[in-house]
């Protein structure tokens, strides 16, 4: 059990261009989430996939963010066109049952 | 809908010294309960969690919650502190049938000499 992995650990970029993140679950786990913490503040639930099937999408997600999960395995989030206030810390979870184990999370910076 | 509500943004305690990190939670159905540990810059470690069965739960480094379903609460308790449990404290609920986890907002736990 390796634990959840998250890729890059840190990431700076301009307004307006496009970033992708990427997620590695805990190998057995059907149950992988996206979720976004901005500072002082709890996480906040994104989107939620089922092995490759995505079953829910928080209205934080907007038209500019999409997240895949193409063979059920790892997952990625694309932001398009990032804006500043994208800047937050993207954190990916995954669970088997009831208990989600996160990973260390992606730092975005937008200037 | 569910929500969560820490109610103290801050909590500094002297090493040795009791703590107890207040939770209450809102929701129409059943729960599942959790406490997560962040230190600075990582991810969310899980402490304990209550799913069902014993409403006291023990987790690692010596913490323990109480569920009470009539206080709709969940504090998170630790007899003795030490420098290295600051961090940032979210306690988190999930009913049955969401998925999701609601956060509170954190309560930052500052242990000093």
């Amino acid at each position: 059990d390796t634990g959840v992995s998250q890729d890059p650990r840190h990431k700076i970029t301009k307004r307006g261009q496009n970033v992708t993140f990427r997620c590695d679950p805990i190998s057995e786990h059907n149950r992988l989430y996206w979720y976004r913490q901005t500072l002082g503040q709890g996480p906040e639930f994104l989107t939620y996939f089922q092995n490759e099937a995505q079953l829910e999408k928080s209205r934080l997600l907007s038209d500019r963010f999409s997240a895949e999960r193409p063979k059920g395995s790892f997952s990625t989030l694309e932001i398009q066109r990032t804006e500043q206030g994208d800047s937050a810390m993207y954190l990916c979870a995954s669970s088997q049952k009831e208990t989600q184990y996160f990973g260390p999370g992606t730092r975005l910076l937008v200037l | 809908a569910q929500s969560v509500t820490q109610l103290d943004s801050q909590v500094p305690v002297f090493e040795e010294a009791p703590v107890e990190l207040r939770c209450n939670y809102s929701s129409s159905v059943s729960v599942y309960l959790f406490w997560y540990v962040q230190y600075p810059n990582q991810g969310l470690q899980l402490l304990l969690k209550y799913l069902s069965g014993s409403t006291l739960v023990k987790g690692i480094n010596g913490f323990e919650a109480e569920f009470n379903k009539s206080q709709t609460s969940f504090h998170l308790r630790k007899p003795s502190v030490h420098i290295s449990d600051t961090a940032e404290y979210f306690c988190a609920v999930r009913t049955g049938t969401a998925s999701k986890l609601t956060f509170g907002t954190g309560t930052r736990l500052q242990v000093t000499l």
